[in-house]
């Protein structure tokens, strides 16, 4: 069974680092590129950066470029997502997701999402 | 530039059906996409990959009441036998080299 598994809620402060991570499972990790996905509260979806395990390979969103690092260890099949300086617009809800493809098919799995806050 | 574009609301009676669509931006008319249902405090669900052909393979568990179709540019949803739990916002995605799209959602409300 294919999984993502994501690290849980953080709280933190304005101009503090985090690092959260997203854990696969059940498919060949290196083979597939993995995404990450912003939802602000009450808000749609948007797509921040992806990265291909195999390689670390890393493709960001012009909106996010800069703004947040994504990584891979692909030994212990985790990607990551992080910041250097949180701000509190960095609030949300954050996905992983990686899109498989097996033939004419593709199926797309998502992590359960990890909520940051950041708030003095 | 790709650009997916989604009404952002509509509603439907219980019961009935109702038809979402995607529209890809001008010269992206062959794109496939991926449909995906969020139900209010859930995080997204994959319901399918739905092809220019109209051909499309569903995620596993998702019913038959979901189907998609294609018409040029435009990438629909069909949902039929519309249930309470059908009640959520549905996003469509599509991807090029080194880039993933989203649409913006269109919130479906089940009367």
């Amino acid at each position: 069974e294919v999984q993502l598994v994501q690290s849980g809620a953080e709280v933190k402060e304005p101009g503090e680092s985090l690092k959260i991570s997203c854990k696969g499972s059940g498919y060949s990790f290196t083979t597939y590129w993995i995404g990450w996905v912003r939802q602000m509260p009450g808000k749609g979806l948007e797509w921040m950066g992806i990265i291909y395990p195999g390689d670390s390979d890393t493709r960001y969103s012009p909106s996010f470029q800069g703004q947040v690092t994504i990584s891979a260890d692909k030994s212990i099949s985790t990607a990551y997502l992080q910041w250097g300086s949180l701000k509190a617009s960095d609030t949300g809800m954050y996905y992983c997701a990686s899109r498989i493809v097996g033939g004419s098919t593709v199926v797309f799995y998502w992590g359960q999402g990890t909520l940051v806050t950041v708030s003095s | 530039q790709l650009v997916l574009t989604q009404s952002p609301s509509t509603s439907a009676s219980l019961g009935a059906s109702v038809k979402l669509t995607c529209t890809l931006s001008s010269g992206h008319s062959n794109y496939a996409i991926t449909w995906h249902q969020q139900q209010a405090e859930k995080g997204p669900r994959f319901l399918m990959k739905l092809n220019s052909d109209g051909s499309h393979n569903k995620g596993d568990g998702i019913p038959d009441r979901f189907s998609g179709s294609s018409s040029g540019a435009e990438r629909y949803l069909t949902i039929s036998s519309l249930q309470s739990e059908d009640e959520a916002d549905y996003f469509c995605q599509t991807w090029d080299t080194g880039i993933w799209v989203f649409g913006g959602g269109t919130k479906l409300t089940v009367l």
